[in-house]
């Protein structure tokens, strides 16, 4: 089954300590990107990779990391979270680096909590 | 300004009613216009695209684009309880730097009741 998947789903963490949230797919797609969505603003783009080793600043990158050292996996990196980072986060893929006319399947997401 | 505005909602209408959706945008050089569906607890799902001006059908579905208004506009005809959910608009480029960015709106809560 095609699928994009997440790991975690739920976390409850603390101010400072480091955390990865994994992104795998199945369908060897090019584009993987991550948003994060909050109340009254909608969806947000982190930081987007056209290709492995290829990645590029969204809306909102400040706090964030990402690496695309292979195509399949594009983990989401938060070095030192903080509370304004809790929030709700999607990864998605499309076939190929042209995502603006190919659709994105996303991820059920991550709910972050940071305290 | 944010690129893309979109009315929060929330929409509340009966069975059976058709449902208008929409979204205004700032950048002209938008080419690409996505409609996507997003259950609760569920991730976001592309509904319809279209590239440019222009309208397209897909069964209960109609994406309609005015680029001279920069205006974009979804139609649910004949409405049902499932498709009860958070509609998102979201536009892009076609080409340049920003290729891979997707610009959302902030979604649309819509609820069809029996």
């Amino acid at each position: 089954e095609a699928q994009v998947t997440q790991n975690p789903r739920y976390l409850i963490t603390v101010t400072g300590k480091k955390l990865t949230v994994t992104c795998s797919q199945n369908m060897n797609h090019e584009y993987m990107s991550w948003y994060r969505q909050d109340p009254g603003l909608g969806l947000r783009q982190i930081y987007y990779s056209m290709n492995v080793e290829v990645t590029d600043k969204g809306d909102v990158p400040e706090g964030y990391k990402v690496s695309r050292k292979e195509k399949r996996n594009f983990p989401l990196i938060l070095e030192s979270p903080s509370p304004n980072q809790t929030s709700l986060y999607f990864c998605a893929s499309s076939p190929t680096y042209r995502a603006s006319n190919q659709p994105q399947h996303f991820g059920d997401g991550t709910r972050l909590s940071i305290l | 300004q944010k690129e893309v505005e979109q009315d929060p909602g929330p929409l509340s209408v009966p069975e059976g009613a058709i449902v208008s959706l929409n979204c205004t945008y700032s950048n002209s050089a938008f080419q690409y216009f996505m409609w996507y569906r997003q259950y609760s607890r569920k991730g976001p799902e592309l509904l319809m695209y279209t590239y440019s001006s222009g309208n397209k059908e897909d069964g209960r579905f109609t994406a309609q684009v005015d680029k001279s208004s920069k205006y974009i506009s979804l139609f649910i005809r004949d409405s049902q309880p499932s498709d009860s959910a958070t509609y998102l608009c979201a536009m892009s480029y076609d080409r340049g730097s920003t290729l891979g960015r997707l610009y959302f709106g902030r979604g649309t809560q819509l609820t069809v009741w029996p």
